[in-house]
């Protein structure tokens, strides 16, 4: 079947730290892989996205790499703001596009 | 904005009373679908609809139905609520079936039942 595991959190870093989350998956064929961002009291936003092997998809700094070899799609940013505090969650999406499979979430904090 | 409204946005109730949470989209997209979001859990698709009196069930379907009589509205419903079905429940759109097409989200819902 189709899942998604991601990196356990919290994640606490400081201003302009690197951030890496990593995020793998299991699926039959070929999925789409995404990742949202979910800001307290507010629903998930598309953040990226990747559509087929070797794809990097990239946004506001962050960016994510297809890698089917590996079945990854870790998310990183080089120099993470106070305002990147916010849950994470990786997701891919099926063969017939009609399901979505969701990872667990990770929640970073960045301080000053 | 993708143009999704939820209502309410907070409900509390008792259990064994009647819940209806309302999805709203301006984008006229043919797929609609109602999440929950446990902690620990990520989010779960309860149910899911591909047209106008086209439903489906997902991964955590039980003590749920869902209704869509106009492109513009997808309604959950939980006939008799229970304290495990309180949580922050979203509703999400999708121009088509297609593979590399995101998922929109709304605000949420968040519901708790006493």
């Amino acid at each position: 079947g189709n899942s998604v595991t991601q990196m356990e959190g919290p994640v606490t870093l400081s201003e302009e730290a690197f951030l890496t989350i990593n995020c793998t998956y299991t699926a039959t064929g070929y999925p789409s892989l995404f990742w949202y961002v979910q800001y307290p009291g507010e629903g998930l936003q598309l953040l990226l996205k990747a559509t087929k092997a070797d794809d990097k998809g990239s946004n506001k700094g962050f960016e994510a790499t297809y890698r089917k070899e590996t079945t990854s799609f870790h998310l990183e940013k080089g120099s993470v703001q106070v305002s990147d505090s916010a849950v994470y969650f990786c997701a891919l999406s099926d063969n017939t596009g009609n399901q979505f499979y969701f990872g667990t979430g990770t929640s970073l904090t960045v301080i000053p | 904005d993708a143009g999704i409204t939820q209502s309410p946005r907070h409900k509390v109730t008792e259990t064994g009373t009647p819940v209806t949470l309302r999805c709203h989209q301006t984008e006229n997209h043919r797929y609609m679908y109602w999440y929950r979001q446990d902690p620990g859990h990520g989010l779960r698709l309860i149910h899911y609809s591909y047209g106008v009196k086209d439903t489906d069930k997902g991964e955590v379907s039980d003590g749920y139905s869902v209704s869509r009589s106009k492109t513009e509205d997808f309604l959950l419903t939980l006939e008799s609520a229970t304290s495990s079905q309180t949580s922050v429940y979203f509703c999400a759109i999708s121009e088509s079936e297609r593979p590399n097409q995101p998922q929109h989200f709304g605000d949420g819902t968040r519901l708790s039942i006493l």
